[in-house]
């Protein structure tokens, strides 16, 4: 069956890049998805993506798509504090009406 | 705007007492909706899915239902909780087709 995984950890510096990455494995995934959960809240949407786009840019996220290789990443510039969360990837397929997530990558980002 | 109310926000309740957790949409018609289920430390598991009143798609066997009484009503239920059950129960919903998926602030269920 479809699948998303993500790596479960990292960390960085103040004011540093982030870069989390995703891998899935449906070639017919149509939106790909990226949320933040802070502890003991529900999930924020952050920005998606259409699968027939290579990036996108909003603020400080950057989305980057590489459909070959079903790898997904966001990057988050001048990481702060704030930022500190655990990051979700999911992706769908047009016609279907679930949703498949990774298993989260927790950033944590050091002052 | 549209939004979306869970509640409650904790639970505490025994083994084998009942459960009804309520998820409410305002602000849109005709919603899909879904509950998850996330385990501590875990990603999330989708255990129940409508695009309809009264049509439940369960994705989990287990001892958990879901109903869907009104167009923006979700309830999640279980007439024996089991000590597997605890957890942080998500509703979500979204529009018609692949747009995302909004989320509500979460239960967290305890079973001792």
């Amino acid at each position: 069956g479809e699948d998303v995984e993500q790596s479960l950890f990292l960390s960085v510096r103040e004011g540093d890049s982030s870069v989390i990455n995703c891998t899935y494995t449906d070639s017919s995934s149509t939106y790909l998805y990226w949320y933040k959960q802070e502890p003991g809240a529900g999930l924020q949407l952050l920005t998606y993506i259409f699968s027939n786009m290579d990036m996108k840019q909003d603020q400080r996220l950057t989305v980057l798509l590489n459909k070959k290789d079903k790898h997904l990443s966001l990057r988050i510039a001048d990481t702060q504090t704030g930022d500190s969360a655990i990051y979700f990837c999911a992706e769908t397929t047009s016609g279907t009406y679930k949703y498949i997530f990774g298993t989260g990558t927790r950033l944590k980002v050091l002052a | 705007s549209q939004t979306i109310h869970q509640w409650p926000a904790t639970l505490v309740q025994p083994v084998g007492s009942p459960l009804s957790l309520e998820c409410t949409v305002e602000g849109t018609s005709n919603p899909n909706l879904y509950w998850y289920r996330q385990a501590a430390g875990r990603g999330l598991q989708l255990l129940f899915y409508s695009v309809g009143i009264g049509q439940i798609s369960s994705e989990v066997p287990q001892n958990l239902s879901a109903s869907r009484p009104q167009d923006r009503q979700f309830i999640l239920s279980s007439k024996k909780l089991l000590l597997s059950d605890s957890g942080f129960y998500l509703c979500a919903w979204t529009t018609q087709g692949s747009q995302p998926q909004h989320f509500g602030d979460g239960t967290r269920l305890s079973i001792l």
